[in-house]
């Protein structure tokens, strides 16, 4: 049940694009198509951003979109907004009833 | 919109027991998965553990495996985790989230409430 590995942090300016990427291993988001990705703000609990790779729950900005190739999976924020500034995870499930998540990336809007 | 509110967090001594509780409103928890998920001071999520909608399987992450229970009552909408041995590396906020309908999602998540570990 090791991390996934993600970049530690990425900035961009407003209305710029930023890709977080999220890579793993055979075993877990090469596996299976269970990705989701969550936005948690300093002393706030996580928000479920995109589930099963590339959907969108009711409410979240078209803004935000997933993909997955092999081992990665991806968010991408387009039109970076200022309150887009937050921690972002990702997650997989992993086999067997079990779960491994990101460390984290720390997006800055410059 | 579900809500979810823990309770039971605080300090205490390594090797010694600490129950969490979430209790779970607006929505019909007996139909759901739910999930605890902890997080250490600066640190990253980690997933701890599930238990079924019915309360009839658990899994848990390697890290607490056999020191911690999770269970529930879905006749008063509560989920509890039951933390024995505790050791420093348990420091963290810890989240209860319940699953969404697919089952591999956290849909809605807690405040979370804080469990040190410490001498």
């Amino acid at each position: 049940q090791s991390a996934l590995t993600q970049p530690r942090s990425v900035s961009a300016s407003p209305g710029q694009s930023v890709t977080i990427s999220c890579t793993g291993t055979s075993s877990d988001i090469g596996a299976y198509n269970y990705v989701s990705w969550y936005q948690q703000h300093p002393g706030k609990a996580p928000k479920l951003l995109i589930s099963d790779v590339t959907k969108r729950p009711s409410g979240v900005p078209a803004r935000f979109s997933g993909s997955k190739s092999g081992n990665t999976a991806s968010l991408t924020i387009s039109g970076l907004q200022a309150e887009d500034e937050s921690d972002y995870y990702c997650c997989s499930y992993s086999g067997d009833y079990t779960w491994v998540f990101g460390g984290g990336t720390k997006v800055t809007v410059l | 919109q579900a809500q979810l509110v823990e309770s039971g967090g605080g300090v205490v001594q390594p090797g010694r027991s600490l129950r969490l509780t979430c209790a779970a409103s607006k929505f019909t928890f007996g139909h759901y998965a739910m999930q605890w998920i902890r997080q250490a001071p600066g640190k990253g999520l980690e997933w701890v553990a599930i238990i079924w909608d019915d309360g009839t399987q658990e899994y848990y992450s390697d890290s607490v495996k056999g020191r911690f229970t999770v269970s529930r009552d879905n006749s008063r909408n509560t989920v509890y985790l039951q933390m024995n041995s505790l050791r420093a590396e348990d420091t963290a906020v810890y989240y209860c989230a319940r699953n969404d309908n697919s089952g591999y999602h956290t849909d809605y998540w807690g405040q979370g409430t804080l469990v040190t570990v410490s001498s």
